[in-house]
């Protein structure tokens, strides 16, 4: 089975810190994503990665940044938290062949105070 | 237009009856579907892929239809189990080395007693 990991289920940081998020997977996968999802407006993508070093902006790429250094990680960072921020954030991976579907992590609901 | 449509619900049906859930899409030359269901407050699991000539999996059934560009979920004697927001996801083509993917914003399901 495909494994998906974020480092923390639960989150809570001061508006203005720099937060990391952390995603691993176990699979291999080349392309690593990162949503947010709040309340009635579904996932919406931050950033993207399809290969190592390589990232694309998703729909709403503003107020982070990421990094993959590695295959299996994809980090997302907050550059300064604001309140906005606070949601739920969700990692999925899949590997780069079509028919291929997502896989996503528990997610991490953080909160910025 | 939106490029992944669905009506987002709530549909609330009665336990044993037979629903049925679309999604349009934009692109024509979009190649991959699949269908994901997500409980409140936990990430999206994938149910199962669409398949061109259509596809079961015990009670429930997906369908395509590339002509009027949507996909279909049909769920047969409903379960209180089934109640949850069901996400359409399309996947394009490469392009610029990467295939771009698409959920859309859910329908609710309410299976009432």
């Amino acid at each position: 089975d495909v494994k998906v990991t974020q480092s923390s289920r639960y989150l809570v940081k001061r508006t203005g810190e720099k937060v990391f998020l952390e995603c691993v997977q176990d699979m291999d996968h080349e392309n690593m994503f990162w949503y947010r999802q709040d309340p009635g407006l579904g996932l919406r993508l931050i950033y993207f990665s399809y290969d190592v070093k390589m990232k694309e902006k998703g729909d709403i790429p503003e107020g982070y940044s990421v990094s993959r250094e590695k295959k299996e990680r994809f980090s997302l960072i907050l550059e300064s938290a604001s309140t906005n921020q606070t949601s739920m954030y969700l990692c999925a991976s899949r590997p780069a062949g079509i028919h291929q579907p997502q896989h996503f992590g528990d997610g991490t609901r953080l909160s910025i105070l | 237009r939106k490029e992944v449509e669905q009506d987002p619900g709530p549909f609330n049906v009665p336990e044993g009856a037979t629903v049925a859930f679309n999604c349009t899409y934009s692109n024509s030359a979009s190649q991959s579907f699949f269908w994901y269901r997500q409980d409140c407050r936990k990430e999206p699991k994938l149910l199962m892929s669409v398949y061109s000539s259509g596809n079961e999996d015990g009670r429930f059934t997906a369908q395509l239809n590339r002509a009027s560009q949507y996909i279909s979920l049909l769920i047969r004697d409903s379960k209180l189990s089934d109640s949850a927001t069901y996400l359409c996801v399309v996947i394009d083509p490469f392009s610029g080395g990467y295939q771009k993917v698409t959920f859309g914003t859910g329908t609710k399901l309410q299976v009432i007693p």
